[in-house]
């Protein structure tokens, strides 16, 4: 059974329009976060919520707008996309925040053309 | 804000070898350090974590050491075999002050020769 499912696995658009990552975790964890990972492999996170509420909002965007409608749901709407946003974006999971170990899904590759 | 550096950025090696990975980072409030393995086109895995109250801890073939002091943590795959031919990350979190942040090295990709 797949821990942390992302869709689509793969997106590509065009500027300027507005689309949507959906994540699911089946593990019960109370804490989930997105993660950029840009050309170059680098990870950086981008937002964390711990039972439905934001806790981790780094430098993004507010093109950028993630929603928890459930602590099992965490997705990620874009607005007005531009060609910088081209990246694989994970979705990830813990149990609770702090030192626990995030699992990660299989990625969402988005591409803007 | 926390920054971690990982070297090598590449790392080639002949099956049956040693290959080893390092890390530093900045925040000394960092108590955390996982370590994850992302093959192509899949997201990471975890293959191993140390906690600050540890130096040293083993999984079959792969050891992370870690030496506060110096702020620096390590990785170490013995007998390498074609199958861990991957991008390896190096990651620290502060725990629960940071609400389980993770900033990640710039990743290794390790090429594991037969």
């Amino acid at each position: 059974d797949t821990a942390v499912s992302q869709t689509p696995k793969y997106l590509v658009t065009q500027m300027g329009n507005d689309k949507s990552i959906k994540c699911e975790q089946n593990l019960g964890h109370d804490t989930m976060y997105w993660y950029k990972q840009d050309s170059k492999k680098f990870l950086k996170i981008m937002f964390s919520y711990n039972n439905k509420e934001l806790i981790i909002n780094e430098t993004v965007p507010n093109r950028f707008s993630p929603k928890s409608p459930d602590k099992a749901h965490l997705n990620l709407h874009i607005n007005s996309l531009e060609l910088g946003d081209s990246a694989v974006y994970f979705c990830a999971s813990s149990q609770v925040t702090g030192r626990e170990t995030q699992y990660f899904g299989p990625g969402t590759r988005l591409l803007v053309l | 804000g926390e920054n971690v550096e990982q070297h090598p950025s590449t790392l080639s090696v002949q099956e049956g070898d040693s290959a080893v990975i390092k890390c530093t980072y900045s925040d000394s409030a960092s108590n955390y350090f996982p370590w994850y393995k992302q093959e192509l086109g899949k997201g990471p895995q975890l293959i191993i974590d140390i906690r600050s109250n540890v130096g040293e801890k083993k999984d079959q073939r792969i050891a992370v050491t870690l030496n506060k002091t110096a702020k620096h943590f390590s990785l170490h795959i013995t007998e390498t075999q074609p199958e861990d031919s991957a991008v390896y990350f190096c990651a620290a979190s502060a725990g629960g002050t940071s609400y389980g942040k993770l900033t990640f090295g710039q990743g290794t990709i390790l090429t594991v020769h037969p």
